[in-house]
């Protein structure tokens, strides 16, 4: 069983729409968590990063983590198709070098 | 903005060449990686570094090998190309000041061994 479980899509929305995008994990140790976005034929970029359990907020962008459930959410509102992305999760324990990925959500955003 | 660049971003190349897959970095991070992506697939870490002379090997095994003698430099090399060894490069590097593993990532290298 893999320690980062996350549905690879492709999801595809209209513009404007709501999205959520989720990971599981079974490592119980994990306190970091990510989301990065990987636009075709590029690397991935940080977009979001979170401490324990709780919401961020950044612009259009919300993360939230459970880690009773040890499940980890990001959510895009007025979703562009500038969206249009793979979305990884990613997640560390404490101080330690492992960064353990999922395998990335392919999101499509349709005019 | 992250500044940590990789070279070339495609290659195709014969079996039996050897080649390196360059990484440098602008920001001065004493960590960095090298992880390979196939479609589909999750990021494998296939080596690190903590700074200058430091090499780990990561948890997904590779036929690669890597040095680190500058900080900002952090090249990848196959001595002898396979068709197995077709994927995409990543590299990235952290601060180690943050924790939780807080990567930063080139733009990749696609490599395909014919």
């Amino acid at each position: 069983q893999k320690e980062v479980e996350q549905d690879p899509g492709p999801l595809s929305v209209p513009e404007g729409a709501i999205v959520s995008l989720n990971c599981t994990y079974s490592n119980s140790a994990f306190q970091y968590f990510m989301w990065y976005r990987q636009y075709s034929r590029k690397g991935p970029e940080l977009l979001m990063y979170t401490y324990s359990s709780g919401n961020k907020e950044d612009g259009r962008f919300t993360a939230q983590v459970d880690k009773s459930s040890k499940y980890i959410s990001l959510f895009i509102r007025d979703s562009q198709p500038s969206d249009s992305a793979t979305y990884l999760c990613a997640m560390s324990p404490y101080n330690t070098d492992k960064l353990i990925f999922g395998t990335g959500t392919r999101l499509q955003v349709f005019p | 903005e992250a500044d940590i660049y990789q070279t070339p971003r495609y290659l195709v190349i014969g079996t039996g060449k050897k080649i390196t897959l360059e990484c440098s970095q602008t920001m001065g991070h004493d960590k960095m990686y090298w992880y390979q992506q196939d479609p589909g697939m999750e990021l494998h870490l296939i080596h690190y570094s903590y700074g200058v002379n430091s090499t780990e090997k990561g948890d997904l095994s590779s036929e690669s090998t890597v040095s680190r003698i500058r900080t900002e430099h952090f090249p990848l090399t196959l001595e002898s190309a396979r068709p197995s060894h077709t994927s995409q490069y990543l590299c990235a590097s952290s601060d180690p000041r943050d924790r939780g593993e807080k990567a930063f990532f080139g733009q990749g290298t696609r490599l395909t061994v014919v």
